[in-house]
């Protein structure tokens, strides 16, 4: 059974920087594409950013590119989003979700998610 | 850049069958899913590639999707399926999409 764990939510000030990380276990990781899902209070969810299996290609909605990275680690099942000059509108919930596979082609929909970390930018 | 469209809420009687409707430009050309998300909660895979099932999820949760819209289906809901849902698809970029979500209530 899958099983996806995030981690490194807080406080950070306008302006700052925060890094997540995401544990998976359970399955073959590098086998999967990963993404970011978040949702802000009260709101529904938005994509921001997913990685193919091996980190060399990544993609990110228009409101988070160039200020945050997502990348990865194979060798230690982890998925990351290093996020910088963060602003208030960046406060949500960041859930990490693997992208379905079958045969080795994804599938276009996420059948886990993480129990999701909390990023609160407040001065 | 694409949308999905969804009404923000809905209600049905207990017993009686819920029609959550997503709708996008020629929606019916791409793979829609839906998530079922509770208070408190990750979202949860409802329906994938249009109409398909997960393992685990209840027959009563059926979907369809042709021309400009996507149809989540409920029959005989219960209060249990209480939650907000959301449709997903694809768009050119290729990026995903999420309509902005349906808070249904069982009353």
């Amino acid at each position: 059974q899958a099983h996806l764990v995030e981690s490194g939510g807080g406080v950070v000030q306008p302006g700052r920087s925060l890094r997540l990380s995401c544990a998976a276990s359970g399955f073959s990781f590098s086998h999967f594409i990963m993404h970011w899902v978040r949702q802000a209070p009260g709101k529904g969810l938005e994509w921001v950013a997913g990685i193919w299996f091996d980190g060399r290609n990544t993609s990110y909605t228009d409101s988070v590119k160039g200020r945050f990275t997502i990348s990865r680690d194979n060798s230690k099942n982890t998925l990351f989003v290093q996020m910088n000059s963060l602003r208030a509108e960046d406060t949500a919930v960041y859930y990490c979700a693997r992208e379905a596979t079958i045969l080795g082609g994804s599938m276009g929909y996420f059948d886990y998610w993480g129990q999701g970390a909390l990023v609160t930018v407040s001065p | 850049s694409y949308e999905l469209t969804q009404a923000p809420s809905m209600s049905v009687s207990p017993g009686q069958t819920a029609s959550i409707t997503c709708s996008g430009d020629k929606l019916g050309n791409k793979y829609v899913c839906w998530y079922q998300q509770k208070p408190g909660q990750s979202p949860v895979l409802v329906i994938f590639q249009d109409a398909r099932r997960p393992s685990g999820i209840p027959e009563r949760f059926s979907g369809s999707n042709s021309g400009n819209t996507a149809t989540l289906t409920i029959s005989g809901t219960q209060a249990i399926d209480e939650a907000d849902y959301y449709c997903q698809a694809w768009d050119t970029s290729p990026h995903v999409i999420f309509g902005g979500g349906t808070k249904l209530t069982v009353l």
